[in-house]
């Protein structure tokens, strides 16, 4: 059993251009959440989102940041415009209904230049 | 709403040496404790959590932890620590009403520890 896949690993992204970050939850694992890890900081919760859903989105930036989880494939944590301010690194992390630990993939760390 | 403090951004130890790392938290409701490990470029690996029961916490790695309710602390240990444990250790807490989805993170303990 696979554990939660994001890709890619590095993105490299100049100012203004778009960036998607992609994650495959674990099998069996239908809810997703998405974290932000700034340099020298915690992981800053941005959304919950269940298949077709978004549980949760309290985190979320109101401007440019956007995410799905579509019925087939993977979760798409979507930044329009992208700023320097934007460089961090993102973390998935998925569950099974109803339990309490997440599992988290190894991240994609995006780079604005 | 909750928050959760790590007492220590860097904590150096010698190689055998026990170690200690502190966490405190606040929350007006009862909460999941958990506390998360990050080697370099890697995701987050959880090493233990609390849901309830005894107070004393086993993990994986020789890590156990304490949940100490009136002083509102989640201290992780280790006896005696390798070199293979460097790494940064973040502690964790979720309400028992959402769940883990909005787990909140504290800023994170870096662990380095020399030979």
């Amino acid at each position: 059993n696979a554990g939660v896949m994001q890709n890619p690993r590095h993105l490299v992204r100049r100012r203004g251009q778009e960036a998607r970050l992609r994650c495959s939850p674990m099998k069996g694992h239908s809810h997703v959440y998405w974290y932000r890890q700034l340099p020298e900081e915690g992981l800053k919760f941005m959304v919950y989102l269940q298949k077709e859903n978004i549980i949760d989105e309290s985190g979320m930036p109101k401007e440019r940041f956007s995410a799905e989880f579509p019925k087939e494939g993977p979760s798409i944590l979507r930044i329009q415009q992208v700023v320097r301010g934007d460089s961090a690194a993102y973390f998935c992390a998925s569950s099974p209904q109803g339990l309490v630990e997440a599992f988290f993939g190894q991240g994609t760390r995006l780079t604005v230049v | 709403a909750q928050s959760v403090t790590q007492l220590d951004s860097q904590v150096p130890v010698f190689e055998e040496a026990p170690v200690e790392l502190r966490c405190n938290y606040s929350s007006s409701v009862s909460v999941y404790l958990f506390w998360y490990v990050q080697y370099p470029n890697q995701g987050l690996q959880l090493l233990l959590k609390y849901l309830s029961g005894s107070t004393l916490v086993k993990g994986i790695n020789g890590f156990e932890a304490e949940f100490n309710k009136s002083q509102t602390s989640f201290h992780l240990r280790k006896p005696s620590v390798h070199i293979s444990d460097t790494a940064e250790y973040f502690c964790a807490v979720s309400d028992r009403q959402t769940g883990g989805f909005k787990t909140i993170f504290g800023a994170g303990t870096r662990l380095f520890v020399k030979a």
